[in-house]
């Protein structure tokens, strides 16, 4: 079974509509992440949790919002999806211990508003 | 702000031929350093990182990496490349030392018969 996974793989919304996107980890690390991947731009990142009661924003975190409900899910929401926000999106997950510790990420979320 | 910049966006090869993927980042402290690979359909996985210690760095998959802190470069290199290393590379920095990472924009990869 994959340590970090995402759901959904692939979803088609309208513009203004709310979606969710989740993210779960069966690794045992407590920093979670969100990036955003387009074509040409690399990944940038939009929203990261070092534990539980810590959430902080990335680089591009206006029209997105996350939560973390435990050690093991962190959550990504669209409050009114816009077509600029088609993208494919990776959640990523890291632990506190060693030194900067790699990240393991997921297999990626199609997101497309039409 | 820590940026990185892959030089170039697309690198074509032949099988068994050498190739370097060029990755420069713009720091004035010290910093961390990582090539990702993103092979089609899939999330990254990490090909090698730099912390400390020695310069020149071994991944996995053949890949090495030699961090030149006087270039500010950290390029990426593999003597003889095959079919199945066809993917995108993705340089980055570590954000003030800190947990978060900038990328590149990638450099897609293809390796031809």
């Amino acid at each position: 079974d994959a340590d970090v996974t995402q759901t959904p793989r692939n979803r088609i919304t309208k513009t203004g509509k709310r979606i969710m996107l989740e993210c779960s980890q069966t690794k045992g690390h407590d920093r979670m992440y969100w990036y955003r991947q387009d074509p040409g731009l690399g990944l940038r990142l939009i929203y990261y949790s070092f534990d539980v009661k810590d959430i902080n924003k990335g680089e591009i975190s206006d029209g997105y919002s996350v939560s973390r409900q435990a050690q093991a899910k962190f959550s990504l929401s669209l409050e009114s999806a816009i077509p600029n926000q088609t993208a494919l999106y990776f959640c990523a997950t890291s632990d506190s211990t060693g030194v900067f510790s790699k990240q393991y990420f997921g297999p990626g979320t199609r997101l497309t508003v039409t | 702000a820590q940026s990185v910049t892959q030089l170039d966006s697309q690198v074509p090869v032949f099988e068994e031929a050498p190739v370097e993927l060029r990755c420069n980042y713009s720091s004035s402290v010290s910093v961390y350093l990582f090539w990702y690979v993103q092979y089609p359909n899939q999330g990254l996985q990490l090909l090698l990182k730099y912390l400390s210690g020695s310069t020149l760095v071994k991944g996995i998959n053949g890949f090495e990496a030699e961090f030149n802190k006087s270039q500010t470069s950290f390029h990426l290199r593999k003597p003889s490349v095959h079919i199945s290393d066809t993917a995108e590379y993705f340089c980055a920095v570590s954000q003030g030392g800190s947990e978060k990472l900038v990328f590149g924009k990638g450099t897609k990869l293809t390796v031809n018969p």
